[in-house]
C-alpha cells in the first residue's frame, strides 16, 4: 500500500544534542510537510517542500531545518533540541495545486514522538 | 484570515449514542476546502473527508455524515451509532489553496461500551 513512513516512531534524545527525524513516502506527492504537536494541541505546520522548493513558516524557530534530497525523503533536523521541543513530529504529503487552485488532501504518517531528557 | 472553530472540547457517549462533532470556519476566501481527520490514540491523523466550497451537498459514509452548510460557515460530522473503535480526537481543517491546513483545536471523543 501507497504510504508514509517515518522512522523513528519513538525517539529520545538529550537536550542540546542534535536530533534527525526522517520521513519517506510511497504516494510520489510532490509537496511533503513537518509538523509539530504537541499534547492535546492541534499541528503547527513548521515548513513544507513543494518540490525542491522550502517554504519556511515564520514563527518557526531557527532550531528547526530541513532537508528533501529527493521526492520520497525528507528530514527533520534539530539542531539543539530543548525540553520545550519534546512533541510528536508530523510528516505529511499532498498532491500539488493546479493550475484551477484545486487542493488536496494531506496524507500523514504515523509521527516521531519526541522525548528530549 | 483563517480560522477554524470546533467548541467542543471533550464528548462523552455510551456505544450506539449517535454524536455530532461541530465546526465553525472562517474565511474571506471564496475559494476553499474543508477536511475531517481523525487522530486515534496512536498519533497518525487519518483523513476522512474533503468537500470545497462549490459543493454543498452532505455526504454519507457508513456510519458518517457531513453537513456542509455556507450560510452558517458550518461543517458539522456525525457519527451514527458509534462504537468503541471511534473513540479518537476529531480535527476539522480549512485550507484556502496555498498548502497550508488551518487546523480546529480538536474534539476527543471517548465511546464507551
Amino acid at each position: 500500500d501507497a504510504m508514509v513512513i517515518q522512522n523513528p516512531r519513538y525517539q529520545v534524545t538529550q537536550f542540546g544534542k542534535p536530533v534527525t527525524l526522517s520521513c519517506s513516502q510511497t504516494l510520489n506527492h510532490n509537496v511533503m510537510y513537518w509538523y509539530q504537536q504537541k499534547s492535546s494541541q492541534a499541528p503547527k505546520l513548521l515548513f513544507h517542500y513543494y518540490d525542491k522548493d522550502f517554504n519556511n513558516e515564520a514563527d518557526t524557530p531557527d532550531n528547526f531545518q530541513s532537508r528533501r534530497p529527493n521526492t520520497s525523503f525528507c528530514f527533520l533536523d534539530i539542531r539543539s533540541p530543548g525540553l520545550g521541543d519534546a512533541a510528536m513530529y508530523l510528516c505529511a504529503t499532498s498532491r500539488d495545486l493546479t493550475s484551477g487552485g484545486s487542493s488536496y488532501e494531506q496524507y500523514f504518517g504515523p509521527g516521531t514522538r519526541l522525548t528530549v531528557t | 484570515a483563517q480560522k477554524v472553530t470546533q467548541a467542543q472540547t471533550e464528548i462523552s457517549v455510551v456505544e450506539k449514542e449517535d454524536v455530532t462533532l461541530d465546526c465553525v470556519y472562517e474565511t474571506r476566501d471564496t475559494t476553499y476546502y474543508l477536511f475531517w481527520y481523525k487522530q486515534p490514540p496512536s498519533g497518525e491523523l487519518v483523513f476522512l473527508i474533503r468537500r470545497n466550497s462549490f459543493d454543498e451537498q452532505n455526504e454519507i459514509s457508513g456510519r458518517y455524515s457531513w453537513n456542509f452548510q455556507k450560510s452558517t460557515s458550518s461543517f458539522n460530522f456525525t457519527i451514527t451509532a458509534s462504537q468503541v473503535v471511534d473513540s479518537a480526537v476529531y480535527f476539522c481543517a480549512l485550507n484556502t489553496g496555498f498548502q497550508k491546513l488551518v487546523f480546529g483545536t480538536g474534539t476527543r471523543l471517548l465511546v464507551s461500551p
